[in-house]
């Protein structure tokens, strides 16, 4: 997984309450991207970083909020978790960026 | 809004067959174009990239584009079973988002002994 690591893999989480995940990273990439995967609509960008507090919103940011305050960490915060939230969350990096995205193990979040 | 579209399958082919993967993209200003293998309840594995009108191979794997078309697909050679998985198409948004890639929904592929 190109030296990348999630963390947690999987949670279980109630409604209402703050969750926060985590990617770090060994490759020194200078973009890192949170996805979330659903059946039906694929792939869909969160928040992406373009470097250290360098940040900004992607399809799908409502509710999400992001961190970067080094280069091998971008964490990912659900500030009042939802139902609707309950999906994978896939961290990727790159190196430029219009080149190829190498992406984390996920983590399977659940909302209840 | 851009879009990356495939067909979502299921592709069903035999083994040692070749199976083509399509791929066309709305956004005519993309430059970068990545093909993805997605094992279930695994994370998306770079199998191809391609910039660059033509051909490129990689051992059984050979990406085509025409950005005339809008077009890029995907051909396995020799398929396996092993090779049964979904198949994500990725283009990078131009002048958009700093290096968003927009994901079709995936083909899912069979490959059957």
């Amino acid at each position: 997984d190109a030296g990348i690591t999630q963390s947690p893999r999987h949670k279980v989480t109630e409604t209402g309450t703050p969750v926060t995940l985590r990617c770090h990273q060994t490759e020194n990439h200078r973009y890192m991207y949170w996805y979330r995967q659903d059946p039906g609509h694929g792939l869909r960008l969160i928040h992406y970083s373009y470097g250290v507090k360098d940040t900004d919103k992607g399809e799908v940011s409502d509710g999400y909020s992001v961190s970067r305050s080094k280069t091998e960490d971008f964490l990912l915060t659900l500030e009042s978790a939802t139902s609707s939230q309950t999906s994978v969350y896939f961290c990727a990096i790159s190196v430029k960026e219009d080149t190829e995205a190498f992406f984390g193990q996920g983590t399977r979040l659940t909302v209840v | 809004q851009k879009e990356v579209e495939q067909n979502s399958g299921p592709l069903s082919v035999p083994e040692g067959a070749i199976a083509s993967l399509n791929c066309t993209y709305s956004d005519r200003g993309s430059q970068s174009f990545f093909w993805y293998r997605q094992y279930s309840g695994k994370s998306p594995e770079l199998i191809m990239f391609i910039y660059s009108n033509g051909d490129k191979e990689d051992g059984r794997f050979t990406a085509q584009l025409n950005k005339a078309s809008q077009y890029v697909s995907l051909l396995i050679r020799d398929s396996q079973p092993s090779d049964s998985a979904t198949y994500l198409c990725a283009v990078n948004e131009y002048g958009g988002s700093q290096g968003n890639l927009i994901f079709g929904k995936g083909t899912k592929l069979s490959v059957k002994p």
